[in-house]
């Protein structure tokens, strides 16, 4: 079975320093991953994903995330933080053996970036 | 070009009720999917229609029920609602049914069961 862990439920960091929002996934065989973020009162929005190949993706809005196969995990970063990236952010996994196209989402992280 | 758009984008009903759910994928998109997503948790997958074909179903009771029509639109049908149901359901599309093909969601129905 599939599943993604978000350890953190909030994270707390000041306008222009790096963040990081942390995911570990399992599943079986090789991973699709994806992040996604969610305003309020909206739907989820696209980030990045990885496929295969560079293990470090990079995505929309100055989003990017590291794949670490050994350690199952793959982890958001952002090297400067605005607070217009204040939000909620999930991290998904789809396994390369499903038959079709279902995401598993974690619990979400909810990102505070203070002025 | 138009996101995922769906409608209504909040419904009241009470327990027993039935709910139809409407979605329109964006343009030139074949793949529409169905989740649920409940108040402080992730999204949680109940269907995926592709090419008008059922692609795959979560564990979601049969009183859960959706299709998808030869513009590649589609409606969730919820039957007898429980309370339980009040969640957001949120409609994702992608180009393809293939499975690299990120989702792109729409701003999802707020579904309350009174």
């Amino acid at each position: 079975a599939q599943s993604v862990a978000q350890p953190e439920d909030q994270v707390n960091v000041a306008e222009g320093n790096p963040l990081t929002v942390k995911c570990t996934y399992s599943v079986s065989g090789n991973p699709y991953l994806f992040w996604y973020v969610q305003y309020p009162n909206r739907g989820l929005q696209f980030l990045l994903k990885y496929i295969t190949g560079d293990n470090l993706v990079k995505g929309s809005y100055g989003f990017e995330a590291e794949f670490n196969k050994s350690q199952t995990s793959f982890h958001l970063k952002k090297p400067s933080a605005l607070v217009s990236d204040s939000a909620l952010y999930f991290c998904a996994v789809r396994g390369m053996n499903t038959g079709f196209q279902k995401l598993v989402f974690g619990t979400g992280t909810r990102l505070l970036v203070s002025p | 070009d138009a996101g995922v758009t769906q409608s209504p984008t909040h419904l009241i009903k009470t327990r027993g009720q039935h709910v139809t759910l409407r979605c329109s994928p964006i343009s030139g998109h074949k793949s529409v999917s169905w989740y649920q997503q409940v108040l402080g948790q992730g999204p949680q997958f109940i269907f995926q229609y592709y090419e008008k074909e059922e692609r795959g179903r979560g564990n979601f009771p049969d009183r859960f029920s959706a299709r998808q029509f030869p513009n590649y639109s589609s409606e969730l049908n919820v039957n007898a609602l429980l309370l339980g149901d009040s969640a957001l359901y949120l409609c994702a599309s992608s180009l393809s049914g293939a499975r690299n093909q990120p989702q792109h969601f729409g701003d999802g129905t707020r579904l309350s069961i009174l």
